[in-house]
């Protein structure tokens, strides 16, 4: 079945403890990005990936670093958490946008964060 | 960079009735494509419906409809014979269609539709 998986998908933590959402793909799809969504503002993007080893910002990167050793994973890592990141965080894959078919995202199931 | 706004935080509808929820976006690329998401109370995100920009018939899913208005950059969701599943929080996504334009998906802050029995 294809599918994003993240883990965990509920998570509470105190601030400054450093944490990995993982997230991992089994579509072959080249694009991942990051997101977190907050009430009134939908879904911003953190960071996104074209490729492995191709990482670049999304809108609201501070705070966040990602890494993309492996086609499949893109684990979100938040180094020294706030409590303004408190937040649903989703991942999503997506095959390259000239591929002339699907263009749609797949998105992980969410995880939910809370920083104390 | 793209934008894209939804002006109706909220909505409601009798069940069996039509409701179309709005969508604007700011783009100046000529090759992009356009989303409906739909978020239910499991905040898992589902692909409604979506628009190429170089197509102009507009898409049709079952009771999902969309009016695409390129030259007015609008790009509006049609539920008909709403049913109590409909509800859920919906967002509009833009997407470029350019490898070269950085971003990848921009979304709207949503519109929550509720579904009256």
């Amino acid at each position: 079945e294809a599918q994003v998986t993240q883990n965990p998908r509920y998570l509470i933590t105190v601030t400054g403890k450093k944490l990995t959402v993982t997230c991992s793909q089994n579509m072959n799809h080249e694009y991942m990005s990051w997101y977190r969504q907050d009430p009134g503002l939908g879904l911003r993007q953190i960071y996104y990936s074209m490729n492995v080893e191709v990482t670049d910002k999304g809108d609201v990167p501070e705070g966040y670093k990602v890494s993309r050793k492996e086609k499949r994973n893109f684990p979100l890592i938040l180094e020294s958490p706030s409590p303004n990141q408190t937040s649903l965080y989703f991942c999503a894959s997506s095959p390259p946008p000239w591929w002339r078919g699907v263009h749609t995202q797949y998105f992980g199931p969410g995880t939910r964060l809370t920083v104390l | 960079a793209q934008t894209v706004t939804q002006s109706q935080p909220e909505m409601s509808v009798q069940e069996a009735e039509t409701v179309t929820l709005s969508c604007t976006y700011d783009t100046s690329e000529s090759d992009y494509y356009l989303f409906w998401y739909k978020q239910p109370p499991s905040r898992q995100m589902i692909l409604v419906i979506r628009q190429e920009a170089y197509k102009q018939q507009n898409a049709t899913e079952n009771r999902f409809s969309v009016n695409f208005q390129k030259a007015a950059k609008s790009f509006s969701l049609k539920i008909s014979d709403s049913q109590l599943g409909d509800a859920a929080m919906y967002f509009c996504a833009y997407r470029s269609g350019s490898d070269n334009y950085g971003q990848n998906f921009v979304f709207g802050p949503g519109t929550r539709l509720s579904v009256l029995p």
